[in-house]
Formats: structure tokens, sequence, C-alpha cells
């Protein structure tokens, strides 16, 4: 199984500050490895999705929001955070299952 | 706007059997890979299980092997999770979604919450 590690687990940021989230996988995925938001209470909402330098946002996800990275090593770039972006942050692997895979999450937090 | 809305999920005894349900609206149902994936209470996703168009192939984690089934029935745009032999880690919320077969979860459902406990 390819296991997905995200770093670091609570990442605490300013309104309007850049964010960088980071996704491992224990093998390569390529580029398939897709990044969802999820705030309390409620569904994960895919954020972005594939990679190579190209990464490509969902519907309605806004431009701040970047994803980059292939192989093992991949990254979430949050430009400016605004206030509903403080949420928690799941990586996934698409490229060998099953089974797909999760990492354990960031927590992006208001400092 | 797509939606997927689940139901069924309740609390049930260990060793007891639940069955969930996901009917879609405004999407090609037919068409997608489906997918269940599930959250233990304050936990990471989990994926379970997914189904092909057809239902011709389903994948499953091996912690649900032989006691989970997938399922779906495109004439009624709704896809279904069979689970026996229910144990205490399968309390979570279960999601149903859209993709998984070399495609990210694009829709999700709101959830559905599933308690086993005596």
């Amino acid at each position: 199984d390819i296991v997905m590690t995200q770093s670091p687990a609570t990442l605490s940021v300013s309104p309007g500050d850049r964010a960088s989230l980071s996704c491992r996988a224990s093998q390569s995925v390529r580029g398939n490895l897709a990044w969802y938001q999820q705030k309390p209470g409620q569904a994960p909402r895919l954020l972005i999705y594939g990679a190579y330098g190209a990464a490509t946002r969902a519907t309605g996800v806004p431009a701040r929001f970047s994803g980059s990275g292939s192989g093992t090593e991949f990254t979430l770039t949050i430009s400016s955070l605004q206030s509903e972006d403080f949420a928690v942050y799941y990586c996934q692997q698409y490229d060998n299952w099953p089974p797909l895979t999760f990492g354990g999450g960031t927590k992006v937090e208001i400092k | 706007e797509v939606q997927l809305v689940e139901s069924g999920g309740g609390l049930v005894q260990p060793g007891g059997s639940l069955r969930l349900s996901c009917t879609a609206s405004r999407l090609t149902f037919s068409s997608y890979w489906m997918s269940w994936v599930r959250q233990a209470p304050g936990k990471g996703l989990e994926w379970v299980a997914n189904i092909k168009q057809d239902a011709s192939e389903k994948y499953y984690v091996d912690s649900v092997k032989g006691r989970f089934t997938i399922s779906r029935d495109n004439a009624k745009n709704s896809l279904y999770l069979q689970m026996n032999n229910l144990r205490a880690e399968d309390t979570a919320v279960y999601y149903c979604a859209t993709g998984g077969y070399y495609w990210p979860f694009e829709y999700w459902g709101q959830g559905t919450l599933v308690t086993v406990s005596s």
C-alpha cells in the first residue's frame, strides 16, 4: 500500500499570509495526486488534482490555490489566506490501488 | 448542481448489519465509477470500496473484505453499501463520492453516520 504523509500536522497562519502544505508518498504516484479541503461538519471538497507542474483546480476553486510536484513530493500552496480557507486539507493518491489512500491531513488554523 | 444524498446510517450493535444508500441527481450516474469513503470521529479519510459503471469490477479496502458489499442500480441512480458483521471500528461517517478509478473524488454526498455500539 502507498502511504501518504502530510506535514505539518498543524499550520498556524495569519490571514493574508502564504501557506505551503506538504504531501509525501511512500513510492511514486506519478501525477495522480489530489488535494481536498474539509471544514467542520462538512464533506470534503476537491480542490486540486493532477500534477507534473500543471495541477488542475476543480470547478469554482479560487486561483489562490495551486498545486505542484510529481512522483513522491507534492505541495499545496495558498497564496494569500482568506478567513474561509481555515480548514483541514488532505492529499490522496489515485495512481496505485487498491487501496486508494489519503494523507493524515494538515489543519490550517488562524495564528 | 450535482447532488449525492446518503441515507441508512444509524446505531447498530456489534455483529449487526446495515445497508447504506446514495442517490444521485443532476449527473449521468451510469457514467461514473462510484466510491464509499468513511471518516471515523475526529480522524482522517479512508477509502472503503469502489465500483465500475457497469458493476463488473468492485474493490475493497482489506479491513472490510468479506463483510461489506458495494452495489449499484443505474436505473435508480443509486449506490449501495451492504455492511455485515459490523465492528466498533466501523463507526464513522460514510460518504459516497464519484470517482476512484485513476480519478479523484470529484463530487461528495453530505455523509451518513454509522455507530456500532452495544
